[in-house]
């Protein structure tokens, strides 16, 4: 159970163009769902949070213009790039929260690598 | 300070031998703590979740939580070359799905 999956698993684009990256949870419903970015050999950044039907909250820093998030459903969520570039190249990676609201654990996705040309 | 404290490594040990792994943090309103493990390219996988101080044992992962001295463990016995990987730590307050803080995670690497 608790399993999450990302789609695409891995991205290439030209500058300039729009990537959408889903996150869906597979076998259970998610109120809560968090996209992160990891660079190499460094820990997770959240970047934003994301509840069902209402706007996603971004972190500090976070361009929510640029990062757009979608959660259109309770296993659903979507994280576009608007006009990447090659400083947006990363790992992209989603979870979904599940469990007792207060007591809850996330699961996450299997990350989708962006590279940006 | 950053509010999770954890050794970077690389940790490299023998296989199997017994693995510690810690973490300290600063916010006494840490009620929840869990370890991640990520291999290479992938997303982490949760191993252990735990509430409050205390132990909890699940095959041969032992997690361990020392309120008092705000300090978290997880113990590895017989170490397989399987669980080389970056262990993160990871733990939040108590609330409406809040966010996690992580660690920075430590490398293992268990060789044969």
């Amino acid at each position: 159970g608790a399993v999450v999956s990302q789609h695409p698993s891995r991205v290439i684009c030209k500058s300039g163009t729009s990537v959408k990256i889903e996150c869906r949870s597979l076998d259970f419903q998610a109120t809560t769902m968090f996209w992160y970015r990891q660079f190499p050999k460094k820990s997770l950044m959240l970047m934003a949070t994301s509840n069902e039907g209402s706007k996603a909250t971004y972190e500090q820093g976070v361009e929510k213009d640029k990062f757009l998030i979608n959660h259109a459903s309770l296993t659903l969520s979507t994280l576009t790039v608007t006009s990447a570039h090659p400083e947006d190249s990363s790992f992209y990676i989603c979870s979904a929260a599940t469990g007792t609201p207060g007591r809850d654990t996330q699961y996450f996705g299997p990350g989708t690598r962006l590279t940006v040309l | 300070q950053k509010e999770v404290e954890q050794d970077p490594g690389p940790l490299s040990v023998p296989e199997g031998a017994i693995v510690s792994l810690n973490c300290t943090y600063s916010n006494s309103a840490f009620q929840y703590f869990m370890w991640y493990r990520q291999y290479s390219r992938k997303g982490p996988e949760l191993l252990m979740y735990t509430y409050s101080s205390g132990n909890k044992e699940d095959g041969r992962f032992t997690a361990q939580v020392d309120k008092s001295s705000k300090y978290i463990s997880l113990f590895i016995r017989d170490s397989q070359p399987s669980d080389s990987a970056t262990y993160l730590c990871a733990m939040r307050r108590t609330g409406t799905a809040s966010k996690l803080t992580f660690g920075t995670g430590t490398r293992l690497q268990v060789t044969l």
